[in-house]
């Protein structure tokens, strides 16, 4: 398997854009966790589903920030608008059923907002 | 809230010295303990984890950890250091295992020759 797949791994945009980031996860993983990686902040997390369902959002910064699942192989992190502040590098993970197996991560998207 | 602390934000090695990275953590019941390590560029890694049961745990590429319960700690250990291990390492609790992980500031690890 690739293992976890996100795109783009760089993006440059300017402050008042919508940002899409998207992730595949492991084939056969039914759990997805966005993590968030800042100098400040250190690694967070943002959002996670299991079996496509959104079960703890409660990392999500603000409502400028929206997270979604549509099916098993593909999921979203869309910031809209994007602030400078937003920069940072954002991580997909998966795991293949509950707390007890191995989450995997993706390379990240460095996000660069100007 | 559980939290984790790595009071070393850099350490430097020398080559074929041993290792031993900090982790103390906080949380109220028996935690899910996790070492992670990022080299640049990458995502995470897992090297170990600790669930239940012997309290030194055994990892990827030569690397252990063990948990003292007393001392609210889950070090990262290895006898000898090789020019591959400088990264990022990062020590992570969950309180249902690897959904919700609380991870630490990291260490960077440097390894001189």
């Amino acid at each position: 398997d690739a293992g976890v797949i996100q795109s783009p791994r760089h993006e440059v945009t300017e402050m008042g854009q919508e940002v899409t980031l998207r992730c595949k996860p492991i084939s056969g993983h039914n759990s997805l966790f966005w993590y968030r990686q800042t100098m400040m902040r250190g690694l967070e997390l943002l959002i996670y589903f299991n079996n496509n369902v959104p079960i703890d959002d409660s990392g999500m910064p603000e409502d400028r920030f929206s997270a979604k699942m549509p099916n098993a192989s593909f999921s979203t992190l869309k910031i809209q608008p994007s602030e400078p502040r937003d920069s940072a590098v954002y991580f997909c993970a998966s795991s293949q059923g509950q707390g007890n197996t191995e989450a995997f991560f993706g390379q990240g998207t460095r996000l660069t907002v100007v | 809230a559980q939290s984790v602390t790595q009071p070393d934000i850099h350490i430097t090695v020398s080559e074929g010295a041993s290792l031993e990275l900090r982790c103390n953590y906080s949380y109220g019941a028996t935690p899910y303990l996790f070492w992670y390590v990022q080299s640049p560029g990458q995502g995470l890694q897992l090297l170990l984890k600790y669930f239940s049961g012997d309290t030194l745990v055994q990892g990827i590429k030569g690397f252990e950890a063990e948990f003292k319960r007393s001392q609210s700690s889950f070090n990262l250990r290895k006898p000898s250091v090789h020019w591959s291990d400088a990264a990022e390492y990062f020590c992570a609790v969950g309180p249902t295992g690897f959904q919700k992980l609380v991870f630490g500031t990291g260490t960077r690890l440097l390894v001189s020759p």
